[in-house]
């Protein structure tokens, strides 16, 4: 069975801070797809990233920052100098090759960050 | 600009009442999904339709069913609602793939049941 931790329910930085989301995944899947999405306060899922289980590469894109390590299964997710548009609840997600795009999401964290 | 389009965003129902949730998605995605989210429990995935007149259980599908007569429309049915349905419903679509397609979300209808 596929299952997806997010441990860390709320946090609360200032503008300017780093701030890192926390992603544990479980598959017995070799070939799986790990998401992050970003769920701003209208509502809407906004998609991320997507990384695949053989491509262990970091990625940065302006701002944010994942890092994917399979030995300790996890895709951690790092904004730079957050500013208060990133406030939103951040959902991390596992789909698996064959399994028809169905996500499996955590629980998501949500991140206030003040000005 | 490509969309999924949830007809309702708000929806305040009676216990026993009937409830339709529509969703419409124009990227003419294969698939479809319905998940249910509720404060520290995340997204569930409720149901989820693979093609016209196909549909899959997911996670939480009891006390919902749904229709897909057309690829672009994917409805979700409470038949009798229940207080315990009260929560937001997210619609989503994606291609059909190995599981590496990205979903499109729409905004989402918050149903409350009194």
């Amino acid at each position: 069975a596929q299952k997806v931790t997010q441990a860390q329910t709320e946090i609360s930085v200032v503008e300017k801070e780093d701030v890192t989301l926390d992603c544990v995944y479980e598959t017995r899947d070799t070939t799986y797809y790990l998401f992050w999405y970003k769920q701003p306060p209208s509502g809407e899922l906004v998609f991320l990233i997507r990384r695949n289980s053989f491509d262990e590469q970091n990625e940065i894109s302006g701002r944010y920052s994942w890092n994917f390590q399979k030995s300790t299964s996890s895709f951690n997710f790092t904004i730079t100098a957050s500013q208060v548009v990133d406030s939103a609840v951040y959902f991390c997600a596992l789909s698996t090759q064959g399994g028809s795009e169905k996500l499996v999401f955590g629980k998501g964290t949500k991140l206030t960050v003040n000005p | 600009d490509v969309k999924v389009t949830q007809s309702s965003r708000y929806l305040v129902k009676r216990t026993g009442e009937k409830v339709f949730l529509e969703c419409v998605q124009d990227m003419d995605h294969e698939n479809m999904f319905w998940y249910r989210q509720d404060p520290g429990l995340g997204l569930r995935l409720i149901y989820f339709s693979y093609d016209v007149k196909m549909k899959e259980k997911g996670d939480i599908p009891e006390g919902y069913s749904v229709s897909r007569e057309k690829k672009e429309r994917f409805s979700l049915i409470l038949e009798s609602a229940s207080t315990n349905q009260t929560s937001m419903y997210l619609c989503a679509s994606s291609l059909a793939g190995t599981g590496a397609n990205v979903l499109t979300f729409g905004a989402g209808s918050r149903l409350t049941v009194l």
